[in-house]
């Protein structure tokens, strides 16, 4: 079965400052995508980036960057200049195909707080 | 567009109640997801559905919770007899076709307490 592992639980640091968030994760399947997801104070997840297994290149996003590592199962995901605004739970979080379905299997989550 | 929403936003109720919680997916999505997600914790799956059909409902905790999507757009999730343990933040999510490549779209989520 898919596991997901954020080993970070909670992270705080002062505006502007680079911050990385860990994500491990465990597949039989040769074939995969990973995702993170923030969750801001209002709750709702919001999408931020979608990875197939098979590219491997690190991928930037503004502010955002992502390092996919295959050989290490690591999708770690990156914060640079941080602002007040990204204070949120971001989640990483594997498909897992039964019954039919793609449901995903998350990670417990990373609270992230940034300080002006 | 109009994302995923869910009413209502916040259901408070007493243990042993009803309740339904409502779902409507982006519009021309044919998958359909419940999670369940506990303080301090990442959402965990419950139902999926593909069209009107629940395709897997093998994350639904017991036969009490129940799910139905009709006529393939607005979903609703029934829990009866509720209990204390099913205060927590239900969140539905939609996406296209429900293959692995897509992207699975969440609402805001309803926040049940039961006391």
């Amino acid at each position: 079965a898919q596991k997901v592992t954020q080993a970070q639980t909670e992270i705080s640091v002062v505006e502007k400052e680079d911050v990385t968030l860990d994500c491990v994760y465990e597949t039989r399947d040769t074939t995969y995508y990973l995702f993170w997801y923030k969750q801001p104070p209002s709750g709702e997840l919001v999408f931020l980036i979608r990875r197939n297994s098979f590219d491997e290149q690190n991928e930037i996003s503004g502010r955002y960057s992502w390092n996919f590592q295959k050989s290490t199962s690591s999708f770690n995901f990156t914060i640079t200049a941080s602002q007040v605004v990204d204070s949120a739970v971001y989640f990483c979080a594997l498909p897992f195909t039964q019954g039919g379905s793609e449901k995903l299997v998350f990670g417990k989550g990373m609270k992230l707080t940034v300080n002006p | 567009g109009a994302g995923v929403s869910q009413t209502p936003s916040n259901k408070v109720t007493e243990k042993g109640k009803y309740v339904e919680l409502r779902c409507d997916p982006i519009s021309g999505h044919t998958a359909l997801y419940w999670y369940r997600q506990s303080l301090g914790q990442g959402p965990e799956f419950l139902i999926y559905f593909q069209g009107t059909g629940a395709a897997d409902d093998s994350g639904l905790p017991n036969d009490r919770f129940f799910a139905v999507r009709p006529e393939g757009s607005v979903s609703t999730l029934k829990i009866q007899r509720t209990e204390r343990g099913d205060s927590a933040v239900y969140l539905c999510a939609s996406s296209l076709s429900g293959s692995l490549t897509d992207t699975q779209y969440f609402g805001p989520g309803t926040r049940l307490t039961v006391l």
